[in-house]
């Protein structure tokens, strides 16, 4: 069973408008990720926000997180074709713990 | 500095037979996880590796195996393949002490015929 559950499934904008995806989860955590995968291959690690910490930011991503509503949310600013991807968000329980990942969001930004 | 690498890229199997999958981590790091990912749909966890030995495991039945050798690589084996075995299987390698942000391969796509 996945722990997350993140909305919208899809989102498609325009080049230069931001994107905004949100994640859910159900139990108590030690950290959130952000993964984007592109065409059904490798994931690769965006952003990791700890259950201490409010906001986040890394270029240009913002990740918040509410631990009292267990929600996240991943901000992309000024998109690009490039940021053309699914987006998934994860939580693990404790460090070295296994990932339990939600459905995605999939992100198609036009040119 | 090489990643993680997974062979075979891609594998077409029939009902009942048997699959072994194999993930080379990223230098420096002791740790392999493997994940199950059907199309549309997230990851799913279905057990990790460290120190040879399987330190975690997800609803996944006996006939999801592995082993990890003492160089860290390890193997994923599936025996008596169903067709909803079909999915991307991904390996991803962390190291311990923090051990929180993982490294994923590109993945091997299994096809169950």
């Amino acid at each position: 069973s996945q722990q997350g559950e993140e909305d919208p499934q899809a989102l498609s904008i325009q080049e230069g408008e931001n994107a905004t995806m949100n994640c859910s989860y159900k139990t108590s955590i030690n950290n959130l990720q952000w993964y984007r995968q592109n065409s059904g291959r490798g994931l690769v690690h965006l952003i990791l926000i700890r259950s201490n910490e409010r906001e986040k930011h890394s270029g240009r991503l913002r990740v918040t997180l509410d631990t009292s509503k267990k929600s996240s949310s991943l901000l992309i600013t000024a998109s690009r074709a490039a940021d053309t991807a699914s987006y998934f968000c994860a939580t693990q329980k404790a460090a070295g713990n296994k990932l339990t990942f939600g459905g995605g969001t999939r992100v198609l930004v036009k040119p | 500095d090489a990643g993680v690498t997974q062979s075979p890229t891609h594998l077409i199997k029939t009902r009942g037979q048997q699959v072994t999958l194999r993930c080379s981590p990223k230098s420096g790091h002791d740790t392999v996880s493997w994940y199950q990912q059907a199309l549309g749909q997230g990851p799913q966890f279905i057990f990790q590796y460290y120190e040879e030995e399987e330190r975690q495991r997800g609803n996944f039945p006996d006939r999801f195996s592995g082993h990890q050798f003492p160089n860290y690589s390890s193997e994923l084996n599936v025996n008596a393949l169903l067709l909803g075995d079909s999915a991307l299987y991904l390996c991803a390698s962390s190291s311990t002490g923090p051990g929180e942000k993982l490294f994923f391969g590109s993945g091997t796509q299994l096809s169950v015929l």
